[in-house]
């Protein structure tokens, strides 16, 4: 089966980085997503990686290394609207239905 | 264009009692995705639609879920005689469908059901 591994929760300050890393275990393969969902509000897709190295959008960035099954989120210059749960998903072979993490709910303080 | 939307926002029903769920996916859009999200808690898969192939029913929770997709577009979830477990947020998702599950996919804004 599938099963990715997520920190429930980050918190961090206005102006810092966080990472939020996703570790995962599964066949076949294809890639890594990220989506945000702010509180009562519908999951948004940030970023996908299907291979190693570092994709930058902004002031987010993500990671993949295929080799450690493991990927990491990036936010840089925080802000309060940062403050929203993170999943990662993994796309994999054969399977057209990505599966999500529990998610990482990210608190930003002032 | 339009995003995903879904009806009702709210659904507050008795114990017992079915419940329909609408989806209205992005048009162009022949992949369709239900979720099922409780507090706190991920998205669990229930039901994909993908053109006129046969739906994965796989992630149904029970013979009281069942959905349906009338001409490739709009999407309907029923749940038969509601249980107090049902109670979570119902999320639909629409992709372009190319068949991987490398399709970023737009989420609608989801039905809060409450079974009381």
């Amino acid at each position: 089966g599938q099963s990715l591994e997520q920190p429930s929760e980050v918190t961090a300050v206005e102006g810092a980085i966080v990472q939020i890393n996703c570790t995962y275990q599964t066949s076949g393969f294809y890639g890594l997503s990220w989506y945000q969902q702010h509180d009562g509000g519908a999951p948004t897709f940030l970023s996908y990686n299907a291979l190693d190295g570092l994709e930058e959008t902004g002031r987010f960035s993500s990671f993949l290394s295929r080799s450690d099954s493991y990927g990491y989120l990036l936010l840089q210059e925080l802000q309060m609207k940062d403050s929203a749960s993170y999943f990662c998903a993994v796309a994999s072979g054969g399977s057209y239905i990505p599966t999500f993490g529990r998610g990482t709910s990210l608190i930003v303080h002032p | 264009g339009a995003g995903v939307s879904q009806s009702p926002s709210n659904k507050v029903t008795e114990k017992g009692k079915d419940v329909e769920l609408r989806c209205d996916p992005i048009s162009g859009h022949t992949a369709l995705y239900w979720y099922r999200q409780s507090l706190g808690q991920g998205l669990e898969f229930l039901i994909y639609f993908q053109g006129n192939s046969a739906p994965d029913k796989s992630g149904l929770p029970s013979d009281r879920f069942s959905a349906e997709r009338t001409g490739g577009s709009v999407s309907t979830l029923t749940i038969q005689r509601t249980q107090q477990e049902d109670s979570a947020v119902y999320l639909c998702a629409s992709s372009l469908g190319s068949g991987l599950s490398t399709d970023t996919q737009y989420f609608g804004p989801g039905t809060r059901l409450t079974v009381l």
